[in-house]
């Protein structure tokens, strides 16, 4: 079955710094690949999200890069905000039409 | 909010009890999606259901674990004889039948304790 690996488990910024989070995963069938920020005690909450034919997506300061030859993706944020701090998971729509693979997360810290 | 709703948020339950959770989705999704989160991970999938259907079921999901949707609207998910290792937050999202199963909205969870 798939399996997503996500780095780096927590990262501390500085307000106005960018952060990047990396994933990786291992079925070359998957085609979607979305981002989940979750806060403390709430929901997943999709933020942005890239299909298999493009290679990257930008929504204001969020973007997404896609590399299916390495088989990696990746969440860039520019500029961030004390209230980007949250749990960021990758996901990868493993060939079921019906499940998503969650990587571990990453603990977003910035500081103001 | 007119979001995915679950309940109950919290369960603390003895160990070997049952407990039911339940899960209304958003009323015009027809999929619907069980997963559970342990501390420090990310969600893992359990099940889904298109309408009334369960069309998948993860190897997670043992014996002690059932699920339903009868009508094709609130879905069940029922733990028999709780085990301290169940201790998880239980989270239920729904999606359209035309969406990927990612764009998906969740609800807060059912958060189980097994002492």
């Amino acid at each position: 079955g798939e399996n997503v690996e996500q780095h780096p488990s927590t990262l501390s910024v500085q307000e106005g710094d960018s952060a990047v989070i990396k994933c990786t995963y291992s079925d070359s069938a998957s085609n979607y690949f979305p981002w989940y920020k979750q806060e403390l005690g709430k929901r997943p909450q999709l933020i942005i999200d890239i299909r298999s034919n493009v290679g990257e997506k930008k929504d204001q300061r969020i973007a997404v890069t896609l590399n299916k030859t390495a088989k990696h993706f990746s969440l860039h944020i520019t500029e961030t905000q004390p209230e980007d701090s949250a749990v960021y998971f990758c996901a990868a729509h493993g060939g079921s039409n019906y499940k998503l693979t969650f990587g571990k997360g990453t603990l977003l810290t910035v500081n103001p | 909010d007119t979001g995915v709703s679950q309940n109950p948020r919290h369960k603390i339950t003895k160990r070997g009890q049952n407990v039911t959770f339940r899960c209304d989705p958003i009323s015009e999704h027809n999929r619907l999606y069980w997963y559970r989160q342990t501390l420090g991970q990310g969600p893992e999938f359990l099940t889904y259901f298109q309408n009334e259907a369960q069309l998948e079921k993860s190897r997670l999901l043992s014996d002690r674990f059932s699920a339903e949707r009868p009508k094709g609207s609130f879905s069940t998910l029922e733990i028999q004889r709780t085990e301290q290792g169940d201790s998880a937050m239980y989270l239920c999202a729904s999606s359209p039948q035309w969406a990927n199963a990612a764009e998906a909205f969740f609800g807060q969870g059912t958060r189980l304790t097994v002492v």
